[in-house]
């Protein structure tokens, strides 16, 4: 059973850019939330997103966006990048939301956004 | 928003030896959950407890969900090798994860 990809691995952006990062759920997984992870704040919640529609969101600027597609394929964007979005951009997957059930998340490896 | 404070920050350890971690919260959690992260990879499910009260082991590892429900332990027994990493305490709230800042768990052979 393939586990939750993400792609792509690492990635080197320039202040100013724009960036996608991709993950694709465990098959069946209907809900995919996505989390920054970085040194000095730990892991923070960016939203999460439930047969297409954003069902939660964290605490982070307008220029992080999402979707999620009909096959629960999910994308971020990251418009306008500053040298403070440099982290490691987690997704989880799950069969359902958060509030709904206590079903686990699997996360996936993750991609490396190094802005530079 | 809702925090969690988890300690140690780090832990240098024997091999052979038991390790404790904790969390606490401010906030009440339906669900805790503990982690472990290891280089280069995502954060790995250990132990997921759903009761107040609640004692869960996993092999080696055994954690408890605080009768308050405002905290957590995760106790690692006769620890190996393969136990370094960071471990991370999260916990359930309505809508989301929060998670622990983690424990660096070091382990001399």
């Amino acid at each position: 059973k393939a586990g939750v990809t993400q792609t792509p691995r690492y990635l080197i952006k320039t202040r100013g850019q724009q960036v996608t990062l991709s993950c694709s759920p465990i098959s069946g997984h209907r809900s995919v939330s996505w989390y920054q992870q970085t040194p000095g704040q730990g892991l923070q919640f960016l939203f999460e997103y439930f047969s297409e529609t954003q069902r939660n969101k964290g605490n982070f600027p307008g220029r992080f966006s999402g979707r999620q597609f009909s096959n629960s394929r999910s994308e971020m964007n990251v418009s306008t990048l500053e040298l403070g979005d440099s982290a490691l951009y987690l997704c989880a997957s799950s069969l359902a939301l958060w509030a709904d059930t206590n079903y686990g998340y699997t996360f996936g490896s993750g991609t490396r956004l190094t802005v530079v | 928003g809702q925090q969690l404070n988890q300690s140690p920050q780090s832990m240098f350890i024997q091999e052979g030896e038991d390790v404790s971690m904790n969390c606490t919260s401010s906030s009440i959690f339906n669900t805790w959950l503990w982690y472990k992260q290891e280089p280069g990879e995502g954060p790995v499910l250990l132990i997921a407890l759903y009761k107040a009260g609640e004692l869960t082991s996993n092999g080696r590892l055994t954690a408890q969900f605080g009768i308050t429900r405002k905290d957590s332990f995760l106790n690692i027994s006769a620890s190996i090798p393969s136990d370094v990493g960071i471990y991370f305490c999260a916990g359930q709230g309505a809508q989301k994860l929060v998670f622990g800042q983690g424990t660096r768990l070091t382990i001399n052979p």
